[in-house]
């Protein structure tokens, strides 16, 4: 399987556990994004890559987040002293490279339930 | 500040019929649109995209999509609906000038047999 890929695909944790998620990208991809998505609700934009470069940040991302791509392949998202509002689908997506007219690909998720 | 609105929370189609699911958009330079598709507990799959040319954009499984300016709309539509259509639809828009995808809420569609 060449697309994006997410591990966990669940994750249970009690509230004020650190959690930390990985994403590989499709191989040749420069770009890495991190969303966040509700029930009922579209993807949330938190996060992305350019490489290793961390290149923006929502105001979504709290300080108890962090998301590095430490060698602009895979990237890992750590969630510190979770929150149950932090339960949602922890999606990743990839691209090509610069552009707006770059399609992004998406994983399948992980999903946070926080107890 | 770009946005999208899918006004529809859910539509319901009978099998064989024509199906419009409907999106507006806000951006303040040129759109980059989006539609995306999600199965239960899947991530979303891309189905078409408008960057620039033919208003018409055609897509995966027969998906196309008409990008009106005017109307600031990017409705997604099929001739002939399956009910393996069904699913959690969602439009997005980029700012030329931005990096980040916007997503409206979703529409579900449901193909009645």
């Amino acid at each position: 399987d060449t697309g994006v890929s997410q591990d966990p695909r669940h994750k249970i944790t009690k509230r004020g556990q650190n959690v930390t998620f990985r994403c590989d990208p499709i191989s040749e991809h420069n770009r890495l994004y991190w969303y966040r998505q509700t029930l009922g609700q579209g993807p949330e934009f938190l996060t992305y890559f350019q490489n290793e470069a961390q290149l923006e940040k929502s105001r979504l991302l709290s300080d108890r987040f962090s998301a590095e791509r430490p060698k602009g392949s895979f990237s890992t998202l750590e969630i510190q002293r979770t929150e149950q509002g932090d339960s949602a689908m922890y999606l990743c997506a990839s691209s090509l490279g610069p552009g707006g007219m770059d399609t992004q690909y998406f994983g399948p998720g992980t999903r946070l339930t926080v107890l | 500040a770009q946005s999208v609105a899918q006004p529809e929370d859910q539509v319901n189609v009978a099998e064989g019929n024509p199906l419009t699911v409907k999106c507006t958009y806000s951006v303040s330079g040129n759109p980059y649109l989006f539609w995306y598709v999600q199965y239960p507990n899947r991530g979303l799959q891309f189905l078409l995209k408008y960057i620039t040319g033919d208003n018409l954009v055609k897509g995966s499984y027969g998906f196309e999509a008409e990008f009106n300016k005017s109307q600031t709309s990017f409705h997604l539509k099929k001739p002939s609906a399956l009910v393996s259509d069904s699913a959690l639809y969602f439009c997005a828009v980029r700012d030329g000038r931005d990096d980040k995808i916007i997503f409206g809420k979703g529409t579900r569609l449901h193909i009645l047999p």
